[in-house]
């Protein structure tokens, strides 16, 4: 079974940078697509980007110029730096992975199907 | 960006009811949909992908339907560990997009 555990600082200042990082278990980190998505609290699921095992990145343009998404294949790692936090960074953050499957019609789905549990991130000085 | 709404953003419902979730995109999707369960302070689950196939392990009272840009999820006699938000999205095109969620709450 894979799972998927979120570690880092549960507060960061203003202006400085989130940094956290996703060890993956129960399988290999070099296939599929490695994703960060976060909720505010009491809000909805933001996707904030992939990285594929090869390093290739995908980014939402709402947070392109702060984003970083690194993976560490040695490790069975991927990481999310999020530079010039405020307030508005404050929420949970979610790595999950896009496992893919095909369907009916031979059509490959690259999902999300596994999560972690989460952590909350509280940008406060 | 591709727009997900779904309808509606809540809803009452008693244990055995068929209750209906729908989840609409601002343009053609085919069928590049997903749906999750979130409870209260827990992770998303995968419920759906592909729009109608069931995840590993997802029970068959879940059910997924459409294509293009309408959606629903249905299920088909709500059980008490059914209540709980329920997020569809999309993943035809990036950024992946999610609904505002659909609160189930018990009658």
């Amino acid at each position: 079974q894979v799972q998927l555990q979120e570690s880092g600082p549960g507060l960061v200042k203003p202006s400085e940078t989130l940094s956290l990082t996703c060890t993956v278990s129960g399988g290999s980190i070099s296939s599929y697509y490695w994703s960060w998505i976060r909720q505010p609290p009491g809000k909805g699921l933001e996707w904030i980007g992939y990285i594929y095992y090869s390093g290739s990145t995908n980014y939402n343009p709402s947070l392109k110029s702060r984003v970083t998404i690194s993976v560490d294949t040695s490790k069975n790692q991927f990481s999310l730096k999020l530079s010039s936090v405020t307030a508005a960074d404050t929420a949970v953050y979610y790595c999950a992975r896009q496992g893919g499957a095909y369907d009916s019609s031979g059509y490959y789905h690259p999902s999300i199907d596994y999560w972690g549990q989460g952590t909350l991130v509280t940008v406060s000085s | 960006d591709i727009q997900m709404t779904q309808s509606p953003s809540s809803l009452s419902a008693s244990v055995g009811d068929r209750v209906t979730i729908t989840c609409r995109a601002s343009q053609g999707i085919s069928n590049y949909l997903a749906w999750f369960q979130q409870k209260p302070g827990k992770a998303p689950k995968s419920l759906i992908y592909a729009a109608s196939s069931l995840q590993s392990g997802v029970p068959s009272k879940f059910s997924g339907s459409g294509s293009g840009t309408d959606f629903t999820l249905t299920i088909s006699s709500l059980q008490p560990e059914d209540f709980a938000t329920y997020y569809c999205q999309q993943y035809n095109s990036y950024p992946l997009t999610f609904g505002q969620g659909t609160k189930v709450e018990i009658k």
